[in-house]
């Protein structure tokens, strides 16, 4: 079975510092990867996907995220973090012989200092 | 595009009470999911289903059942509301890749 490890349960970064969110995961073979984020009394929403090809993938609202097989890690990344940012994010792993069920992280919350 | 759609959006409930949660989508998709949320513990699946008429346990079903009678709807049970059952639940749908789209939750509180 597929599993999820996000290591840091909280971050704090300056607004327009760099970030990066880490997830590792474990599979067996290429599994589909995302990453969610969730803002307070919000359900989640998609911020980007890894399904083949390009190991660095770009999403919504800045944010991109590398996909390092060698290192089972889909690290989330933006450059210059905007208070806007503060939010939950979830790292999810999907498999496509398993119903398209995925198995999320435990989550990071970011917050924003001005 | 309404997208998922969960009702209610809150409610309290005793316990012993019944209650269904409804969760709808218009995106066409097969797979549907009931989640539930509680602080430090992630999602965890209570119910799945791949298709109209069917349905599956996901890691917590104990004190849910869930019914998929039309593609685009798909409901929560629970027959006797616990504190346990204290959580904010949301409704997922996705297309065969898992690229799930969600509902805004529904916030229960059993007292």
């Amino acid at each position: 079975a597929q599993s999820v490890t996000q290591p840091d349960i909280h971050i704090t970064v300056s607004e327009g510092a760099s970030l990066e969110l880490r997830c590792n995961y474990s599979y067996g073979a290429t599994p589909y990867l995302f990453w969610y984020v969730q803002s307070p009394g919000q359900g989640l929403q998609l911020l980007l996907k890894y399904f083949s090809g390009d190991t660095l993938v770009q999403g919504i609202k800045g944010f991109e995220a590398e996909f390092k097989r060698s290192q089972s890690s889909f690290n989330l990344r933006k450059p210059s973090v905007h208070w806007s940012d503060a939010a939950e994010y979830f790292c999810a792993v999907g498999v496509l012989t398993n119903a398209g069920k995925s198995t999320f992280g435990d989550g990071t919350t970011l917050t924003v200092k001005p | 595009n309404a997208g998922v759609t969960q009702t209610p959006k809150f409610r309290v409930l005793k316990t012993g009470q019944s209650m269904t949660l409804l969760c709808a989508q218009d995106m066409n998709h097969e797979y549907m999911y009931w989640y539930r949320q509680d602080p430090g513990m992630g999602l965890r699946l209570i119910h799945y289903s791949v298709g109209e008429g069917t349905t599956a346990k996901g890691e917590v079903p104990d004190g849910y059942n869930v019914s998929r009678l039309k593609k685009q709807n798909f409901l929560l049970g629970l027959e006797s509301a616990a504190p346990s059952q204290t959580s904010v639940y949301f409704c997922a749908s996705s297309l065969r890749t898992a690229e799930a789209f969600f509902g805004q939750g529904t916030r229960l509180t059993v007292v």
